[in-house]
């Protein structure tokens, strides 16, 4: 079975610029959740879909915004890039979206200069 | 504000010696506690989780203890392998929130 994969791995972005990060979940898992990781902040939730809708959300601006697809497939943007918004972009996918039964991506290493 | 192990220490310890890397968690009202692996490149890997009506949860060759008291979590790993490298870091969350908080981990090098 495949696990979550994301897309890109690596993006360097310059200040003011938007992203958008995507994440395979794997087959048969509905919710996709995504995190931005720091090595100040460690992991910090940003927002979970689970059949296209959002059902939660973290304590991030409303520059970082998500969609999920009817296939699970999900997609994270981030517009007005700042510097402070590089990290690692991790998303994770579920059966039903409890943390104990999550599988995280690789993650997208997003670089903000 | 609310905060699970900020600092990020290493951790060196020699094959085959027990590991022991701990947790401070901030936030007396969560109940649900995992540790996670994270190794290099690669995303978090589930290894344990362990709930507040316990204190003590055991897997295979790891145990995670809970201490209420004073709000600690601690990961002990048996008999610590090369493979074990890695970065460990712990979360809470409170049962029915989506409220979870993460700490930022400690490395640990498995020394040959």
């Amino acid at each position: 079975k495949a696990g979550v994969t994301q897309t890109p791995r690596y993006l360097i972005k310059t200040r003011g610029q938007q992203v958008t990060l995507s994440c395979s979940p794997i087959s048969g898992h509905r919710s996709v959740s995504w995190y931005q990781q720091t090595p100040g902040q460690g992991l910090q939730f940003l927002f979970e879909y689970f059949s296209e809708t959002q059902r939660n959300k973290g304590n991030f601006p409303g520059r970082f915004s998500g969609r999920q697809f009817s296939n699970s497939r999900s997609e994270m943007n981030v517009s007005t890039l700042e510097l402070g918004d590089s990290a690692l972009y991790l998303c994770a996918s579920s059966l039903a979206g409890g943390l104990s039964e999550q599988y995280f991506g690789p993650g997208t290493r997003l670089t903000v200069t | 504000g609310e905060s699970v192990g900020l600092h990020l220490p290493t951790l060196s310890v020699q094959e085959g010696d027990n590991s022991i890397i701990n947790c401070a968690y901030s936030n007396s009202a969560s109940d649900y506690f995992i540790w996670y692996k994270q190794e290099s490149g690669k995303g978090p890997q589930f290894i344990i989780d362990i709930r507040s009506n316990m204190d003590k949860r055991q897997g295979q060759r790891v145990t995670v203890l809970l201490n209420k008291t004073v709000k600690h979590l601690s990961l002990q790993i048996a008999a610590t392998q090369p493979g074990d490298s890695a970065v460990y870091f712990c979360a809470e969350n409170k049962a029915g929130t989506y409220k979870y908080i993460f700490g930022t981990g400690t490395r640990l090098k498995v020394l040959a």
